[in-house]
């Protein structure tokens, strides 16, 4: 079946390590997403992706880095510069973006970063 | 600057009741899709109800309907004979003109026996 898949879906991190969550979709989509949420929060865009090997910083990309080499597949590597990187990640895809006719967005089911 | 607000942080249920989740947005587009996504405890984002901002007609999707009002720019969104597995957090969520996906805060709403 068709979908996105996240992993791993819980990682611990010891502070000053990258780590670096997956995200691959078979959905043929052009344009993926990294999201982040806190606790009881919405989602914030981290970056953001409409074709291969290019990509754009979303609200909050600062200790955060991805790559696009691939059409299927968009990692996110968090980096030791992230102040704060213990939170939910959700991966996603659409159709196309560039337009206000975006389509919907398909999710992964997360994955949960944790910083001990 | 394009905003997609909820006010309404939690909000309560009885079962087999409606209850309305409310969210008004800020666009000068004219042709934009809007959209309402539930997520549950095991936190996995599920696509509810989308609505083509052309079209005047209000999208249904059994239980749940939409009363959108593109002047008011207003989206909320109507459950009706609401039901345990409908507790969860939903967010409006609305496409900006570069083609990301502007998500309001989010409510939470509970479903009481």
């Amino acid at each position: 079946d068709g979908g996105i898949t996240q992993s791993p879906k819980y990682l611990f991190r010891k502070e000053g390590q990258n780590v670096t969550l997956s995200c691959e979709q078979n959905l043929n989509h052009d344009a993926m997403y990294w999201y982040r949420q806190d606790p009881g929060q919405g989602l914030r865009l981290i970056y953001y992706s409409q074709i291969v090997n290019d990509f754009q910083k979303g609200d909050i990309a600062e200790g955060y880095s991805v790559s696009r080499e691939k059409k299927e597949s968009f990692p996110l590597t968090v980096t030791s510069a992230q102040k704060n990187p213990t939170a939910f990640y959700l991966c996603a895809s659409s159709k196309k973006g560039g337009t206000g006719l975006a389509g919907e967005l398909f999710f992964g089911e997360g994955s949960r970063l944790t910083v001990l | 600057a394009q905003t997609v607000t909820q006010s309404q942080p939690e909000m309560s249920v009885q079962e087999a009741e409606t209850v309305t989740l409310s969210c008004t947005y800020d666009t000068s587009e004219s042709d934009y899709y809007l959209f309402w996504y539930k997520q549950p405890p095991s936190r996995q984002m599920i696509l509810v109800i989308r609505q083509e901002a052309y079209k005047q007609q209000n999208a249904t999707e059994n239980r749940f309907s939409v009363n959108f009002q593109k002047a008011a720019k207003s989206f909320s969104l109507k459950i009706s004979d609401s039901q345990l597995g409908d507790a969860a957090m939903y967010f409006c969520a609305y496409p900006s003109n570069t083609g990301k996906l502007i998500f309001g805060q989010g409510t939470t709403l509970q479903v009481k026996p």
